[in-house]
């Protein structure tokens, strides 16, 4: 069954790197997106990303963040300057034109140190 | 503003039928979406709803009302492996946005 997948699972990173997560959507889905899960708190979307670009973006989504889908199977979110407040669980999801439902990977655990 | 509320914790015992409620106020409705998390793994996607009405899928049922801004999902001969969070979410807009709005999570334990 294809899926989506998600690498790292698990990143330490100190205050003030860059990271990249990365993802590989379900190949002939055409929408992507990014949500994140700070531990204890419900899933929260960051941005979704059409036809080569952002279609749109919450306020969390901030000139911090960017998304690349650099060739025909990556997305990725890169975050520019870490801080403590982004530990959270990072999800990347996909879906095609029907059926609508959004799978998603296994998710980034984003720790910030 | 968007606001989707569901109880915070459900219990219930192994054999028997929960019903989780969702209440949802957005600026626009495109569809309610039903998913499981167990602790530390991804949503798994359950069921959907866009017309009112009923949908059917094995143990698993959701239920929606666009008029009442309400969904449930039913879930009948509980088993230990339901214990889960059962998150409710809507896509507010058609067209190309196609974000999900999310609840908070139903947070069910099954007992023996």
């Amino acid at each position: 069954e294809p899926e989506v997948t998600q690498t790292p699972s698990h990143q330490v990173t100190q205050m003030g790197q860059e990271v990249i997560l990365r993802c590989v959507p379900i190949s002939n889905h055409l929408y992507f997106y990014w949500y994140r899960q700070i531990l204890g708190q419900k899933v929260e979307f960051l941005v979704s990303f059409y036809n080569n670009e952002i279609s749109e973006k919450s306020e969390i989504f901030d000139d911090q963040f960017s998304v690349e889908r650099p060739d025909g199977s990556n997305f990725t979110l890169k975050i520019r300057s870490t801080k403590l407040e982004d530990s959270a669980m990072y999800f990347c999801a996909s879906s095609g034109g029907v059926p609508t439902e959004a799978f998603f990977g296994q998710g980034t655990r984003l720790t910030v140190v | 503003g968007q606001n989707i509320d569901q109880p915070t914790e459900m219990t219930a015992t192994e054999g028997a039928i929960v019903q989780i409620n969702c209440t949802y106020q957005t600026s626009g409705f495109n569809g309610l979406f039903w998913y499981q998390q167990h602790a530390g793994e991804a949503p798994t996607f359950l069921s959907y709803n866009v017309l009112d009405g009923l949908e059917e899928k094995g143990r698993f049922s959701s239920f929606l009302s666009r008029s009442k801004g309400y969904s449930y999902l039913l879930l009948k001969e509980l088993q230990m492996k339901d214990s889960a969070s059962y998150l409710c979410a809507v896509r507010d807009n058609a067209g190309n946005n196609r974000k999900l709005i999310w609840g908070l999570g139903t947070s069910l334990a099954v007992n023996p």
